[in-house]
């Protein structure tokens, strides 16, 4: 089945700078590759996703690019602001056929320090 | 528009005692997915139902967790036994004909 890899685990950044968390995927055959922020007490966000007919995808301070032929997605956010700061969780679409199955990273704490 | 609703948003049990979460999925979406989030796994899939329907139960850990959708906009998942390793935050997530899924604020059970 489908397995998620995620780095780095914590990430600590100074306001203004910009962050970069990395995924992997093992499933050639994923094509949606959402990614959540979860705050403290709340339940996971979704803040950008990416299909695999694109490679790049921006909102504002928020990216996302996918290499599929490396299996390889990540999340860029530039300018980083203090509210930033949370865990952040990628995820790849599981089992083939399986709609909606999500395989999740074991997520990335992004601190952003003023 | 009320996002994924969950109740209760704590529950605080002693082991071998019977807990229900419920869910009220977004108007409209017809899958829903129970997750369990710990510190040790991450974020599981539990089970999800699409149109009512179970799809996908392999998450689920053993016959103690039961899962329900007895209609579109409700589901119940129930521990029954509940023991202390259940401890953790469970979420409730909805979608419409699409990968994209919208979680519940959640619902944190601690078993003592």
């Amino acid at each position: 089945g489908e397995n998620v890899e995620q780095h780095p685990s914590t990430l600590s950044v100074q306001e203004g700078d910009s962050a970069v968390i990395k995924c992997t995927y093992s499933d050639s055959a994923s094509n949606y590759f959402p990614w959540y922020k979860q705050e403290l007490g709340k339940g996971p966000q979704l803040i950008i996703d990416i299909r695999s007919n694109v490679g790049e995808k921006k909102d504002q301070r928020i990216a996302v690019t996918l290499n599929k032929t490396a299996k390889h997605f990540s999340l860029h956010i530039t300018e980083t602001q203090p509210e930033d700061s949370a865990v952040y969780f990628c995820a790849a679409v599981g089992a083939r056929g399986s709609q909606g199955n999500l395989i999740f990273g074991k997520g990335t704490k992004l601190s952003v320090k003023p | 528009d009320a996002g994924v609703i969950q109740s209760p948003r704590h529950e605080v049990t002693e082991m071998g005692q019977e807990v229900t979460l419920r869910c009220k999925p977004i108007s409209g979406h017809n899958s829903l997915f129970w997750y369990r989030q710990t510190m040790m796994r991450g974020l599981e899939l539990l089970i999800y139902f699409n149109n009512n329907v179970p799809i996908d139960d392999s998450g689920m850990p053993e016959d103690r967790f039961s899962a329900k959708m007895p209609n579109a906009s409700f589901s119940t998942l129930k521990i029954q036994p509940s023991e202390p390793r259940d401890s953790a935050v469970y979420f409730c997530a909805s979608s419409f004909r699409t990968d994209t899924q919208y979680f519940g604020p959640g619902t944190r059970l601690t078993v003592l």
